[in-house]
């Protein structure tokens, strides 16, 4: 069966224009997780909705950041203003439950030049 | 704040020798951990889970360890094939998951 696909896969952007990234969990998983992941580290929890609702953004770097899921299926993470410090691979996860395993897709690699 | 790390960056073993990866953790109340395998390109996957109940679990070629009383997880992969070659992480929390920083498993032939 499908997993999870995010897309675009890579994404280069200027410092200071704004991004959008997708993610498409899979068919009928009500929670969806994002995570940052810089080079040569482990993911960061970014933020977490359950259907439409976001219930943790803590893991949110700035308020450039914003991330949305407004029919409680695909998600998408946006950066306002993309400064250097925001290179890193984006990953989106998925679970059928609020907690326990999370399956997460290939990712999109961020580079701001 | 909760956080979890990998004793070895680097893991160096010949295919079929058994490989043993470890974790430390720092918040005793951690309840739930996970070990994902990441190949390069790729987004982490799952390989296997432990509740705070038990302290060993097993799955195919796959053993995890815990030992609470010391703060520390162990990932144990016996016969150990190239196609095991990746990143190992870590990870602990219900909803939002902490990760360690991983242990590159590298496997010779």
């Amino acid at each position: 069966g499908a997993g999870v696909s995010q897309s675009p896969r890579y994404k280069v952007a200027k410092r200071g224009q704004d991004v959008a990234l997708r993610c498409d969990p899979i068919s009928g998983h009500v929670s969806l997780f994002w995570y940052q992941q810089a080079l040569g580290q482990g993911p960061e929890f970014l933020t977490y909705f359950q259907n439409e609702a976001q219930l943790d953004k803590s893991g949110l770097p700035s308020d450039r950041f914003f991330a949305e899921r407004p029919e409680g299926s695909v998600s998408t993470l946006k950066i306002q203003r993309t400064q250097q410090e925001d290179s890193a691979v984006y990953l989106c996860a998925s679970s059928s439950r609020g907690y326990g395993e999370q399956f997460f897709g290939p990712g999109t690699r961020l580079t701001v030049l | 704040g909760e956080s979890v790390g990998l004793h070895l960056p680097t893991l160096s073993v010949q295919e079929g020798d058994n490989s043993i990866i470890n974790c430390a953790y720092s918040n005793s109340a951690s309840d739930y951990f996970i070990w994902y395998k990441q190949e390069s390109g790729k987004g982490p996957q799952f390989i296997i889970d432990i509740r705070s109940n038990m302290d060993k679990r097993q799955g195919q070629r796959v053993t995890v360890l815990l030992n609470k009383t010391v703060k520390h997880l162990s990932l144990q992969i016996a016969a150990t094939q190239p196609g095991d070659s990746a990143v190992y992480f870590c990870a602990t929390g219900f909803q939002k998951l902490v990760f360690g920083t991983g242990t590159r498993l590298l496997v010779s032939p």
